[in-house]
């Protein structure tokens, strides 16, 4: 498999839930990000991890925790969300944190 | 801070017409630049990118795009649009490291 792969595609929660998403990359990059996608907003940058350290944090909610066991996986660790953390969230990767950077197809997260 | 503006929220075109796509960023210093484009029920993906060098920038499937630092611009164009042109599109700038910011994108509707 190529690319990046996000999972699951789809997630319902509730406020009171603990989930977690999860991203793989397959291409050999070095630095991992993590996107919220919003209706009518721009992408915002949550995370960024480069060569498996957190590099950025950009003011997100301690409700949203980031791990990156390795350099291939990136994971998005939620509980206690709101209904307004309802989104996309995008997963990337890149070589370096200037190039170009590789999307995955995202988690499209409903809090109730 | 650095920002990304995108001047057309919705843009509808007829097959064979022209397209501008506005973009401006607001840092002064060296950037990288990227158009990325997300067609529906797809994950985002890169359409062209300028580091440096020639400030007329050629992509994929017929786009390019012009950096014209004096106005701090990166507009995308394309001569001739289609239908499978229709998607959002989506101006992004780096200007440091681990900090790439994302215009709100420009939905493009091509009637054929």
């Amino acid at each position: 498999e190529t690319g990046v792969t996000q999972t699951p595609r789809h997630l319902v929660m509730g406020m009171t839930n603990k989930k977690s998403l999860k991203c793989e990359q397959h291409l050999g990059h070095n630095a991992m990000y993590w996107y919220k996608q919003s209706a009518k907003k721009p992408l915002e940058l949550m995370f960024v991890y480069s060569l498996e350290e957190r590099v950025e944090n950009n003011s997100v909610p301690s409700r949203f925790s980031p791990e990156c066991p390795n350099s291939s996986h990136l994971f998005l660790h939620l509980h206690t969300l709101q209904p307004e953390d309802s989104a996309l969230y995008l997963c990337a990767s890149s070589q370096g944190t200037w190039g170009e950077q590789f999307f995955g197809p995202g988690t499209r997260l409903t809090v109730l | 801070a650095q920002s990304v503006s995108q001047h057309n929220h919705h843009v509808i075109l007829s097959e064979a017409a022209s397209l501008e796509l506005g973009c401006n960023y607001s840092y002064g210093g060296t950037v990288n630049l990227f158009w990325y484009v997300q067609y529906p029920g797809q994950h985002l993906q890169l359409l062209l990118k300028y580091f440096s060098g020639d400030p007329l920038v050629k992509g994929i499937k017929g786009f390019e795009a012009e950096f014209i630092k004096s106005k701090f611009s990166f507009n995308l164009r394309k001569p001739s649009v289609q239908w499978s042109d229709t998607a959002e599109y989506f101006c992004a700038v780096n200007a440091w490291a681990n900090d790439m910011r994302f215009g709100a994108g420009t939905r493009l509707t091509v009637k054929p």
